[in-house]
């Protein structure tokens, strides 16, 4: 069994506030890490797959980072804005690529 | 483009009846399909996955169980429905080549069994 953890479990910023969320992941035998944006009463929609040490990724004001070799990856959001209000995953596929082993999530609430 | 379907989008059904979910993906062929759920203050389980037609794979003992009749068709189902069934239920589906191994959800099934 895989082990994703994320933290912080929940989040609460400002409108404006930059914030950042952590993602570990096993460091051995690593073939990708993918974020999700899940918002309230929609489906997960995918962000960024992230392979290779030291990626990173940007969308807007939404980035990624990623370190393989300690096994973390970390989401940034500058300037939070209310419509960023959503629970972020992540996931690490196993070793056949068949499934993606999912996070519990950051939630994050933005308020204007 | 490819899009995926799932019926119904709500349901409350009371314990100890059956189920059954359907999920189907268009504009794609022979793709990996999955049935996930996330239970009330949970995250993401991994339910059932399929690769091929009548290729099922169970993550997690349950009374639940997946079907595949059709290259694109899922189906989740239950003879007798447990209140541990409530939940949100997620299908999902992917490419088979290593760099498209993206999953693509569909809208969901709130599911609450009373």
């Amino acid at each position: 069994i895989l082990n994703v953890e994320q933290s912080p479990q929940s989040l609460h910023v400002q409108e404006g506030d930059s914030t950042n969320f952590t993602c570990s992941f096993p460091s051995s035998n690593f073939y990708a890490l993918h974020w999700y944006r899940w918002e309230t009463a929609k489906s997960p929609e995918a962000l960024f797959v992230m392979t290779l040490n030291g990626d990173e990724k940007k969308k807007g004001r939404i980035s990624a980072t990623l370190n393989t070799k300690e096994g973390y990856s970390y989401l940034y959001i500058k300037g939070s804005q209310p419509e960023d209000s959503a629970t972020y995953l992540c996931a690490f596929p196993d070793s056949g690529y068949s499934t993606l082993t999912f996070g519990k999530g950051t939630m994050l609430l933005v308020s204007p | 483009s490819q899009t995926i379907h799932q019926w119904p989008a709500t349901l409350v059904q009371p314990v100890g009846s059956p189920l059954s979910l359907e999920c189907t993906v268009e504009g794609t062929s022979n793709p990996n399909l999955y049935w996930y759920r996330q239970a009330a203050g949970r995250g993401l389980q991994l339910l059932f996955y399929s690769v091929g037609i009548g290729q099922i794979s169970s993550e997690v003992p349950q009374n639940l169980s997946a079907s595949r009749p059709q290259d694109r068709q899922f189906i989740l189902s239950s003879k007798k429905l447990l209140l541990s069934d409530s939940g949100f239920y997620l299908c999902a589906w992917s490419g088979k080549i290593r760099s498209s191994y993206e999953q693509y959800f569909g809208p969901g099934t709130r599911l609450t069994v009373t």
